[in-house]
């Protein structure tokens, strides 16, 4: 069965600051890749997702995302994070023709003034 | 505004009640399902409708029951709650089951379940 792993529990960056959120997957085929992003009390919200095509996926609220298949790898990364970019962030892979999409644990974003 | 509406927002219960946690959407929406969210554990499905009248289990389906008579809802049963289902539980929807369909999943803001 796939599965996902985000290595990072909790990161801490400066405003300004570039960020990298790391996200592995394990899959045999070719998966389908999210990234989704939680504000506190709030339901999940898709920042992005890679289904096929370009390796490079623009999400919203300036977020980007590379597929790197010999790494297993969708990173999330942001050149310059904004306080309002403080939140929870999932990865999840899913399934082809089938509704068992998998998520990460989650990363906690804090961001510092 | 349109989206995936769920009650009640919190919830407390004893050990042996039973309840249920109400999702509906006003987007006429195909598929919808539900998911627990536990430290350290991401989400995890517990059940998925891709149509009214049409059900199946995701991957912790045990002690929660569903049902979709309409389109719009899609409620979760706990039949004999237990602390093991002390949770925050979301509703999803989306226009399509297809896991690669553009649109994308549609959250609830969850229910923060305790059960003592």
């Amino acid at each position: 069965a796939q599965s996902v792993t985000q290595p990072d529990i909790h990161i801490t960056v400066s405003e300004g600051a570039s960020l990298e959120l790391r996200c592995n997957y394990s899959y045999g085929a070719t998966p389908y890749l999210f990234w989704y992003v939680q504000s506190p009390g709030q339901g999940l919200q898709l920042l992005l997702k890679y289904f096929s095509g370009d390796t490079l996926v623009q999400g919203i609220k300036g977020f980007e995302a590379e597929f790197k298949r010999s790494q297993s790898s969708f990173n999330l990364r942001k050149p310059s994070v904004h306080w309002s970019d403080a939140a929870e962030y999932f990865c999840a892979v899913g399934v082809t023709n089938n509704n068992d999409m998998r998520f990460g644990a989650g990363t906690r974003l804090t961001v510092k003034p | 505004n349109a989206g995936v509406t769920q009650t009640p927002k919190f919830q407390v219960l004893k050990t042996g009640q039973s309840m249920t946690l109400q999702c509906a959407q006003d987007m006429n929406h195909e598929y919808m399902s539900w998911y627990r969210q536990d430290p350290g554990m991401g989400l995890r499905l517990i059940h998925y409708s891709v149509g009214a009248g049409i059900t199946d289990q995701g991957e912790v389906p045990n002690g929660y029951n569903v049902s979709r008579s309409t389109t719009e809802d899609f409620p979760l049963r706990l039949l004999s709650a237990a602390p093991s289902q002390t949770s925050v539980y979301f509703c999803a929807s989306s226009y399509s089951f297809m896991i690669d369909s553009i649109y994308g999943y549609t959250f609830g803001s969850g229910t923060r379940l305790t059960v003592v």
